[in-house]
């Protein structure tokens, strides 16, 4: 059981726009910032979003990060075949001490 | 180009002691906070342990809390895990990333190496 809470699976048509959630507590999001990670099948995970809505240099702006309250919103316009793959969440969690992600969840573009 | 090359994993039993190391190379090493996250195969990411860029702050996660000690070699542009007391729960993909700043709490996982296997099983 993840502290952070996703939904296990989207999907869209290429193209299309998708979201994904990510919901916590004021321990987690409500109090840190956070941050979105990709996940292509077989490889390790890259950073897509951080301080909420910031992009790392090279992330394209189809990658969008928000926040409000206890949840986050990661969003993906434009969607390709290659956007195929799993995205997590991920905050420090200040009662914990500790990085928490989510379950992940895995985006299909049908 | 930042890398990050983990090594140390392998196949061992339950109770056995491993060390893994992260060498880093293409960043300032010692500007940046250093982590460790595994990885169950088919599972999701668990962060397992991180260190301030001076080692004055270290966090673990309670799984591993007491049985595996982060550290660092600014010097040497090196992170390591030494893990004791291994677990078949512990079995993963272990990967290192360094984080966006320099200290704990973690403010995002920036690049990530491309993870080394412990399998831990009698």
């Amino acid at each position: 059981q993840s502290v952070l809470t996703q939904p296990p699976s989207v999907s869209a048509a290429p193209g299309q726009k998708v979201t994904i959630s990510c919901s916590g507590s004021s321990s987690n999001i409500g109090n840190n910032y956070v941050s979105w990670y990709q996940q292509l099948p077989g490889t390790a995970p890259k950073f897509l979003i951080y301080k909420n809505n910031r992009r790392p240099s090279g992330i394209p702006d189809r990658f969008s990060g928000s926040k409000s309250g206890t949840s986050a919103t990661l969003g993906i316009t434009a969607l390709q075949t290659g956007d195929e793959a799993d995205y997590y969440c991920g905050t420090w969690d200040s009662s914990l001490s500790a990085v928490v992600f989510g379950g992940g969840t895995k985006l299909t573009v049908l | 180009e930042v890398q990050l090359v983990e090594s140390g994993g392998g196949l061992l039993q339950p109770g056995r002691s491993l060390r893994l190391s992260c060498a880093a190379s293409g960043f300032i090493f010692d500007d940046y906070a250093m982590h460790w996250v595994r990885q169950a195969p088919g599972k999701g990411l668990e962060w397992v342990s991180g260190i301030s860029w001076n080692s004055d702050t270290i966090a673990y996660a309670d799984s591993v809390k007491g049985r595996f000690t982060i550290s660092r070699d600014n010097a040497k542009n090196s992170l390591y895990l030494q893990m004791n007391s291994l677990r078949a729960e512990d079995t993963a993909f272990y990967y290192c990333s360094n984080d966006i700043e320099g200290l704990i709490p973690s403010l995002g996982l920036n690049h990530w190496g491309q993870g080394t296997l412990v399998t831990v099983s009698s």
